[in-house]
């Protein structure tokens, strides 16, 4: 089945700087893409996706890269701000349904002001 | 928020005790997804149900079950329960089973102490 591997677990930044978080997926199949914030004591929030006929799409400070050779994609936060601090999930899901997602470990990130 | 909502918030019981998790999903959503996160092992889906019928199992034990009630709210059994099962139990909703522009739409999460 699809494997997710999320990287970094942790990463500190300082305001302003940018973030990166990477993750790979071993299902060729995979079609959809999803990025989730979760703050703490709240559940997962759908924060950007990308779908594999699209290289990368961007949403204000936010911005997804997929490359589908290397069964990569990646998040970008630029210009962060401490509301940025939560934790990050990816996912990726085969087909069109979503009983059929995977999710990575998280990266818990933080923004120093 | 999601729309989405769970109860109770919190929840401390013993080994060997059942418990029901309640989810309500988005106004008009048919879909309703169980997730359980736990430190070590993420977040992992459960079971699905859609418009009342069960529609696909993950890793979801024997000593779990759902159920989807005609008003479409989801709960949650777990019996027989063991300190491993102490997790966060996220429920979600989306509008239809598949498709490829639903999005998950995810609750507040109940938290399970099994003690």
């Amino acid at each position: 089945g699809e494997n997710v591997e999320q990287h970094p677990s942790t990463l500190s930044v300082q305001e302003g700087d940018s973030a990166v978080i990477k993750c790979t997926y071993s299902d060729s199949a995979s079609n959809y893409f999803p990025w989730y914030k979760q703050e703490l004591g709240k559940g997962p929030q759908l924060i950007i996706d990308i779908r594999s006929n699209v290289g990368e799409k961007k949403d204000q400070r936010i911005a997804v890269t997929l490359n589908k050779t290397a069964k990569h994609f990646s998040l970008h936060i630029t210009e962060t701000q401490p509301e940025d601090s939560a934790v990050y999930f990816c996912a990726a899901r085969r087909g069109s349904f979503n009983n059929d997602m995977r999710f990575g470990a998280g990266t818990r990130l933080t923004v120093k002001p | 928020d999601s729309g989405v909502t769970q109860t109770p918030k919190h929840l401390i019981t013993a080994t060997g005790q059942r418990v029901t998790l309640r989810c309500s999903p988005r106004s008009g959503d048919l879909s309703v997804y169980w997730y359980q996160q736990s430190l070590d092992q993420g977040l992992q889906f459960l079971i699905q149900y859609y418009n009342g019928e069960e529609r696909a199992k993950g890793n979801i034990l024997e000593r779990f079950s759902a159920q989807q009630f005609p008003d479409l709210h989801s709960e949650l059994n777990l019996s027989s329960l063991e300190l491993g099962d102490s997790a966060l139990y996220f429920c979600a909703s989306s509008p239809r089973t598949s498709g490829s522009s639903d999005t998950q739409y995810f609750g507040p999460g109940t938290r399970l102490t099994v003690l």
